[in-house]
């Protein structure tokens, strides 16, 4: 079945480093994937998207891009902040009827 | 853009009670909304598809005499937790939304505390 797999955190660094959280999935047709991001004690906020194969999604300074040959779609970004620190989840949505399926999420903790 | 308002969003209440959490689409209508399940530290899991209309679709292994869900209208889908025991506690997430290839827009979330 369709899956998503996301490196396993918590991933610590130190404030401006670079940022790359490594996601793949599993699927059957052509799936939308996006980031998710839950920053503490709150719900989910839809981070960035792509759509379809070499879309680069952005915003706030990350960056992903739907890798088809290599079914990924890494989180990047050049200089993290403080402000970055929450749980961050990959996923995919089916097309055929919408359901999401989430990757296990990755806790960044950033350092001052 | 769409919203998605979820309430409450904390509750605590004692073991026994049923409690009902409601998923409402602010600015557009929803003929599908998913309802979601996080334990701590840990992902979301799909419980159910409220159709409105119609019988929700639940996920395997997910409880529907004690998940209730009722959809009733196009800007309305609540879940109860009928009966609740402390290993109901959890994070219950809805999402709305979405098709052509559009994110799903998800509530803030209730935080289900039973004692």
């Amino acid at each position: 079945g369709d899956s998503v797999t996301q490196m396993e955190g918590p991933v610590t660094l130190s404030e401006e480093a670079f940022l790359t959280i490594n996601c793949t999935y599993t699927a059957t047709g052509y799936p939308s994937l996006f980031w998710y991001v839950q920053y503490p004690g709150e719900g989910l906020q839809l981070l960035l998207k792509a759509t379809k194969a070499d879309d680069k999604g952005s915003n706030k300074g990350f960056e992903a891009t739907y890798r088809k040959e290599t079914t990924s779609f890494h989180l990047e970004k050049g200089s993290v902040q403080v402000s970055d620190s929450a749980v961050y989840f990959c996923a995919l949505s089916r097309n055929r009827d919408d359901k999401i399926i989430f990757g296990k999420g990755t806790r960044l903790h950033i350092l001052p | 853009g769409a919203v998605v308002s979820q309430h409450p969003s904390w509750v605590i209440c004692k073991s026994g009670t049923s409690v009902k959490i409601e998923c409402r689409s602010l600015d557009f209508q929803a003929t599908t909304m998913f309802w979601y399940r996080q334990f701590p530290k840990q992902s979301l899991m799909l419980m159910a598809t409220s159709n409105e209309g119609s019988k929700a679709t639940y996920e395997q292994g997910v409880e529907k005499d004690k998940f209730l869900i009722n959809h009733a209208s196009l800007t309305l889908s609540t879940l109860t937790v009928t009966s609740a025991h402390p290993e109901d506690s959890s994070f219950y997430i809805c999402s709305g939304g979405g098709g052509n290839n559009q994110p799903q827009h998800f509530g803030d979330g209730t935080r289900l505390s039973i004692l």
